[in-house]
């Protein structure tokens, strides 16, 4: 079956590095998500690596992808205030139309 | 360029109303999705569509339905509202599946008392 868990809350002090983990059930993954949702806004596409990858790097963002534990983890250098938000891991494969989300893991930055 | 745009922001509505959740899209997405956000969990998908005429059911369908009749727009109905229909709404929008990322609106709360 399809599923994907994260821990609901991370804190961590600014200036420190976050790492949001998720796990997912389906080996058949093709490619995974890290979403980004801001208070009262949608969700936004932060970055994706595809399943025969097992890291990417994107500026701050470090994305790590153990296939085989199927684990998945998105690191955050220099935490800022401007990155509390929830993040969502999500899934997909190239044959489905649609994307398996977690439930999302809420990041606050304290001073 | 809008992206995804969905009206209204907020609506409350009584227990048995109907009303229509709009979504359009000025991307030229073949794929548009509609997912609802209860407080303190993840995504549900509710309907999504692969192109105009095409529309099949998510995980939690039950009590909405969608129509797809253009490229652009994919509005989701509440025939009858219910409390338990309390949620933010989210329209996503992408030009494909699998490697193609879901651009979201900025979603629809709705409250049904």
């Amino acid at each position: 079956g399809e599923d994907v868990e994260q821990s609901l809350f991370l804190s961590v002090r600014e200036g420190d590095s976050s790492v949001i983990n998720c796990t997912y059930t389906d080996s058949s993954s093709t490619y995974l998500y890290w979403y980004k949702q801001e208070p009262g806004a949608g969700l936004q596409l932060l970055t994706y690596i595809f399943s025969n990858m097992d890291m990417k790097q994107d500026q701050r963002l470090t994305v790590l992808l153990n296939k085989k534990d199927k684990h998945l983890s998105l690191r955050i250098a220099d935490t800022q205030t401007g990155d509390s938000a929830i993040y969502f891991c999500a899934e997909s494969y190239s044959s489905a139309s649609k994307i398996i989300f977690g439930s999302g893991t809420r990041l606050s930055i304290r001073p | 360029n809008a992206g995804v745009t969905q009206t209204p922001k907020f609506r409350i509505l009584k227990i048995g109303q109907s009303m229509t959740l709009q979504c359009t899209q000025d991307m030229n997405h073949n794929y548009m999705y509609w997912y609802r956000q209860d407080p303190g969990m993840g995504l549900k998908l509710i309907y999504y569509s692969v192109g105009a005429g095409i529309t099949d059911k998510g995980e939690v369908p039950n009590g909405y339905n969608v129509s797809r009749s253009t490229t652009e727009d994919f509005p989701l109905r509440l025939e009858l509202a219910a409390p338990s229909q309390t949620s933010v709404y989210f329209c996503a929008s992408s030009y494909g599946s699998g490697d193609q990322p879901q651009h979201f609106g900025d979603g629809t709360r709705l409250s049904i008392l």
